[in-house]
């Protein structure tokens, strides 16, 4: 159980394009979910929490406007980063933390994005 | 400021020994504090959660200690082995915002050998 997808794996964009990167909870219902990014040697840096039907709440720092976040549903959490640039380089990752009142998150394998 | 330290350095251990990795945190009060296994290029993976009021935790081979005084978290590994090899995060999650937001420190790789 607690099983967290994301799609794609891997993604290679041109500067200025636009990617979108989906996460799903495949066996629970997620009310929230977290996105964070991984630069190489690096630990996981939180960009922002979304709950279901809610807005995003993003870390300070983490320009709302480059990260959209949609939570629409309970299974479904989509980080579009707008724009690309270089710099936006990294190892995306989201988890989801179930209902219930348990406070453990489950990861999903990452996206590893590269813009040229 | 808040800070999680974990030793940046590899560990190297041999085959059946117990690994022992460190986690220190400082001006944290945290609510809970968890351990990850990470491989490269994939995510984390939940091992164990701790909570504030508790001193220890086990599961099979794997056993965690808190200490808030010290403030400072323990992860053991008994009877290591090869596959055991990844880095090991620690992560906190304060009480501010209803313990939803964890911190993760940067990891400590682990290599057992044979």
């Amino acid at each position: 159980g607690a099983v967290v997808s994301q799609h794609p794996s891997r993604v290679i964009c041109k500067s200025g394009t636009s990617v979108k990167i989906e996460c799903r909870s495949l066996d629970f219902q997620a009310t929230t979910m977290f996105w964070y990014r991984q630069f190489p040697k690096q630990s996981l840096m939180l960009m922002a929490t979304s709950n279901e039907g809610s807005k995003a709440t993003y870390e300070q720092g983490v320009e709302k406007d480059k990260f959209l976040i949609n939570h629409a549903s309970l299974t479904l959490s989509t980080l579009t980063v707008t724009s690309a640039h270089p710099e936006d380089s990294s190892f995306y990752i989201c988890s989801a933390r179930g209902t219930g009142g348990r406070n453990e998150q489950f990861f999903g394998p990452g996206t590893r994005l590269t813009v040229l | 400021s808040q800070k999680i330290e974990q030793n940046s350095e590899a560990l190297n251990i041999q085959e059946g020994k117990t690994a022992t990795l460190t986690c220190n945190y400082t001006n944290y009060s945290p609510a809970y504090l968890q351990w990850y296994r990470q491989d490269p290029g994939r995510g984390p993976v939940f091992l164990l959660l701790i909570r504030e009021n508790e001193k220890e935790k086990r599961k099979e081979r794997l056993k965690v200690t808190f200490d808030t005084t010290l403030k400072q978290s323990l992860f053991h590994i008994t009877a290591s082995q090869p596959a055991d090899s990844a880095t090991y995060l620690c992560a906190l999650s304060s009480r501010a915002g209803g313990g939803n937001k964890l911190t993760f420190g940067t990891g400590t790789q682990l290599k057992v050998e044979l």
